[in-house]
């Protein structure tokens, strides 16, 4: 079975500009949580979604949005870029809104300039 | 709101010693506690949780932790590493009943020489 898919692997962004980036759940699974990693540091929690509804959100700007689709897939938006929003975001899947197992993709690596 | 402290930022260890990774958390009425592991260029992989029961937890790769309530400790062990156990590791608490969000250690880089 496939695991939690993640693109683009990489991608370089300049200051002030938009990205999306897009996670596909392993196949079942209802719920996917976005994390931001930046280097040196532990991942930090950004969006919960379970049955397309937002379930969580940590402490990040408005310019972070996300949205989850008919197949569960999911998106996260970042608008206005800054060089601190260089990272590794990494995407997790669970069956249900309340899990104890999530499953966590390779993410992608967002370069800021 | 819950809190994980990674005592060592690095810890190198030969190949075939044991090894001894901590974890702290802030205490809250219901606890969950996680391991992951992450391999470069990599997302993460869950060693082993302990949610209830037996405070000695097993998990793959011959890795266990050990739930201390008093100490509110999580630390995890294994007895004789190996130099694929290279990697970051990253200790991790769920926060509250509901949801899935994890608040997660600044991680422990394991370094295995030979």
């Amino acid at each position: 079975d496939a695991g939690v898919t993640q693109s683009p692997t990489h991608l370089i962004k300049t200051r002030g500009q938009q990205v999306t980036l897009r996670c596909s759940p392993i196949s079942g699974h209802k719920s996917v949580s976005w994390y931001q990693q930046v280097l040196g540091q532990g991942p930090q929690f950004i969006f919960q979604y379970y049955e397309k509804e937002e379930r969580g959100r940590g402490n990040f700007p408005d310019r972070f949005s996300a949205r989850q689709f008919p197949n569960y897939s999911s998106e996260l938006n970042v608008n206005a870029l800054l060089l601190g929003d260089s990272a590794l975001y990494l995407c997790a899947s669970s069956w249900t809104g309340t899990s104890y197992e999530q499953y966590f993709g390779p993410g992608t690596r967002l370069t800021v300039t | 709101a819950q809190s994980v402290t990674q005592l060592d930022s690095q810890v190198p260890v030969f190949e075939e010693a044991p090894v001894e990774l901590r974890c702290n958390y802030s205490s809250s009425v219901s606890v969950y506690l996680f391991w992951y592991v992450q391999y470069p260029n990599q997302g993460l992989q869950l060693l082993l949780k302990y949610l209830s029961g037996s405070t000695l937890v097993k998990g793959i790769n011959g890795f266990e932790a050990e739930f201390n309530k008093s100490q509110t400790s999580f630390h995890l062990r294994k007895p004789s590493v190996h130099i694929s156990d290279t990697a970051e590791y990253f200790c991790a608490v769920k926060e509250g009943e509901y949801g899935n969000k994890l608040v997660f250690g600044a991680g422990t880089i394991l370094r295995v020489k030979s």
